[in-house]
């Protein structure tokens, strides 16, 4: 089955600095990779996502990279903010059952600590 | 709309007894699943629905049962717990078939503990 392995566990910035959060996959049909930020006592959210048939994806301060011959993605987040810091997760995903299943397998977590 | 309600927020059990999880969710999603997240492990799926009257096991079934008889409505069996069961538990739905592959949806979480 899909394996997700996340790097690093921890990290920390100083506000204005850019964070980098690493993923790796091992099951080459995956073809949708989720980045979730999940905050102190909540659930995870959705932040950004990445489809198999995209290189880069962007949205504002936040952007997502895809490596499909090497199976990694990267998370990149800049300008960061002291509201940036949460446990942020990446997730792999195939479609399985002929289409119907949405089977997330995450990666470890990084938690993420912006200095003011 | 609530979106995805979890319910206990908060248990404690002791080795043995037996409880149920609530999850509900009001987006007439077809995908409902369960995760447990660990320090250092991330979230790991338990079990997933992709429909009413269809379940199937994730990466860590064992101890736990689910069944589906509602869109709305996806509950977590422990039938006999065990102090390896004290973890944080999430529920998340989401569309899937045509419109897999769109944003899963979490509950706040219950947090449980097997004393």
């Amino acid at each position: 089955g899909e394996n997700v392995e996340q790097h690093p566990s921890t990290l920390s910035v100083q506000e204005g600095d850019s964070a980098v959060i690493k993923c790796t996959y091992s099951d080459s049909a995956s073809n949708y990779f989720p980045w979730y930020k999940q905050e102190l006592g909540k659930g995870p959210q959705l932040i950004i996502d990445i489809r198999s048939n995209v290189g880069e994806k962007k949205d504002q301060r936040i952007a997502v990279t895809l490596n499909k011959t090497a199976k990694h993605f990267s998370l990149h987040i800049t300008e960061t903010q002291p509201e940036d810091s949460a446990v942020y997760f990446c997730a792999a995903s195939a479609l399985h059952h002929g289409g119907a299943t949405n089977k997330l397998i995450f990666g470890t977590g990084t938690l993420l600590a912006v200095q003011p | 709309n609530a979106g995805v309600t979890q319910t206990p927020k908060f248990q404690v059990l002791k080795t043995g007894q037996s409880m149920t999880l609530q999850c509900a969710q009001d987006m007439n999603h077809e995908y409902m699943s369960w995760y447990r997240q660990d320090p250092g492990m991330g979230l790991r799926l338990i079990h997933y629905s992709v429909g009413a009257g269809i379940t199937d096991q994730g990466e860590v079934p064992n101890g736990y049962n689910v069944s589906r008889s509602t869109t709305e409505d996806f509950p977590l069996r422990l039938l006999s717990a065990a102090p390896s069961q004290t973890s944080v538990y999430f529920c998340a739905s989401s569309y899937s078939g045509q419109r897999a592959h769109n944003e899963q949806f979490f509950g706040p979480g219950t947090r449980l503990t097997v004393l």
